[in-house]
């Protein structure tokens, strides 16, 4: 099945510094990667996506990047700021049925004023 | 808008007992999903559902089972509660493959914890 590996575990940044978190994964015929940010006592809510057809994609101050050949996608926050403090969770869907989704670790990111 | 939700947030049972954790979505999605919640550990599936009556495991399935006796309720068992369950439990729904990218919507997540 599809295992996938998320650094770092923790992040610390300046507000107004860029933050990267990157993933991993094994299966080549994964086909689309979430990014989920989690706020404290809250639930897990997508933030980007991408999918395995597209190189990068861009959402204002959050963009993701997909190489298929390394087998790795990346989430990019420029200007964090205090509300980006959160845990996220990249997760991949592997070649099986249904919508699972096979997730990382997670990354707490905290962004100090 | 999509709301899933779970019958606790807090939840103390004793060791051996039967736990009964429940969700509901509202927006008629085929599947359904069953995660826990570990620090460092991410999100791990225990089950999940793409139809009524139909189930599948997920990788963590040991100690645990589901039902689905309608399409908007998918409730976890746990038959004999053990401490290393303690965990924090989310549900997730989703529309089938085709009908969506694969977005799953969460709920609020119910905080397990056995002695």
């Amino acid at each position: 099945g599809e295992n996938v590996e998320q650094h770092p575990s923790t992040l610390s940044v300046q507000e107004g510094d860029s933050a990267v978190i990157k993933c991993t994964y094994s299966d080549s015929a994964s086909n689309y990667f979430p990014w989920y940010k989690q706020e404290l006592g809250k639930r897990p809510q997508l933030i980007i996506d991408i999918r395995s057809n597209v190189g990068e994609k861009k959402d204002q101050r959050i963009a993701v990047t997909l190489n298929k050949t390394a087998k790795h996608f990346s989430l990019h926050i420029t200007e964090t700021q205090p509300e980006d403090s959160a845990v996220y969770f990249c997760a991949a869907r592997g070649h099986n049925a249904g919508n699972m989704l096979t997730f990382g670790g997670g990354t707490r990111l905290m962004v100090k004023p | 808008d999509v709301k899933v939700t779970q019958s606790s947030r807090y939840l103390v049972k004793r060791t051996g007992e039967k736990v009964f954790l429940e969700c509901v979505q509202d927006m008629d999605h085929e599947n359904m999903f069953w995660y826990r919640q570990d620090p460092g550990l991410g999100l791990r599936l225990i089950y999940f559902s793409y139809d009524v009556k139909m189930k599948e495991k997920g990788d963590i399935p040991e100690g645990y089972s589901v039902s689905r006796e309608k399409k908007e309720r998918f409730s976890l068992i746990l038959e004999s509660a053990s401490t290393n369950q303690t965990s924090m439990y989310l549900c997730a729904s989703s529309l089938a493959v085709g009908r969506s990218p694969g977005t799953q919507y969460f709920g609020p997540g119910t905080r397990l914890l056995v002695l």
